[in-house]
């Protein structure tokens, strides 16, 4: 069945540096969804791409969809302690699946 | 607003026993959800409810039952607990299914089976 890979599973920046995650499907996807989940709580919704090579950007945050609808990336620039948590990306095909994650960890 | 309420907040059981986990939303959502969240395997939908009277299975719901009350409330139930099922379970919400909707989660029910 269909399957939404992330990578990488985690990632340790000091503080300023740059982040990125990845999500990867085997079959295109209708839509993407982004969620960040702080530790210990739950996962809350950040944007939804839709549309083929589409980019989206919320302040430091800038979201991408693949040309192809098979993947997509979130890129953070200049990390702040703010940042810290998993990212999930959720793909839409046939049915809707959450990426495994990607834990951040910022280092003052 | 409260948006999606949680009970209880963390649960531990004895192998073999039973509960439900109650989840109720007040921002008039058609479709309710639960997941359970394990380390490494992101969230996994147990069942999920489209619309009120209606549910259906998720990727995993064996040892799992759902009632959708109404359309505001949607418990989840394991009858007879395994060591396997602990996990941290969230119910989410959203306006309808089909993925184009964002889930609204609540703040999550930890359980430990012992």
């Amino acid at each position: 069945g269909q399957q939404v890979m992330q990578i990488p599973q985690y990632q340790h920046v000091q503080e300023g540096e740059d982040f990125t995650t990845y999500c990867n499907s085997s079959t295109t996807l209708s839509n993407i969804q982004w969620y960040k989940q702080r530790p210990g709580g739950h996962p809350v919704f950040l944007i939804q791409l839709v549309k083929s090579g589409e980019v989206k950007k919320q302040k430091r945050l800038t979201f991408q969809f693949g040309e192809a609808k098979k993947n997509s990336s979130l890129h953070i620039t200049a990390t702040q302690t703010t940042d810290v948590g998993t990212y999930f990306c959720a793909g839409s095909g046939n049915q809707f699946y959450f990426g495994t994650g990607t834990s951040l960890t910022v280092i003052p | 607003n409260a948006g999606v309420t949680q009970t209880p907040k963390f649960q531990v059981l004895k192998t073999g026993q039973s509960m439900t986990l109650q989840c109720a939303q007040d921002m008039n959502h058609n479709s309710m959800y639960w997941y359970r969240q394990d380390p490494g395997m992101g969230l996994r939908l147990i069942y999920y409810s489209a619309s009120e009277g209606t549910t259906d299975k998720g990727e995993v719901p064996n040892g799992y039952n759902v009632s959708r009350l109404n359309k505001r409330e949607f418990s989840l139930r394991l009858e007879s607990a395994a060591p396997s099922q602990t996990s941290v379970y969230f119910c989410a919400s959203s306006v309808r299914t089909g993925g184009y909707s964002p889930l609204h989660f609540g703040n999550g029910t930890r359980l430990t089976v012992t």
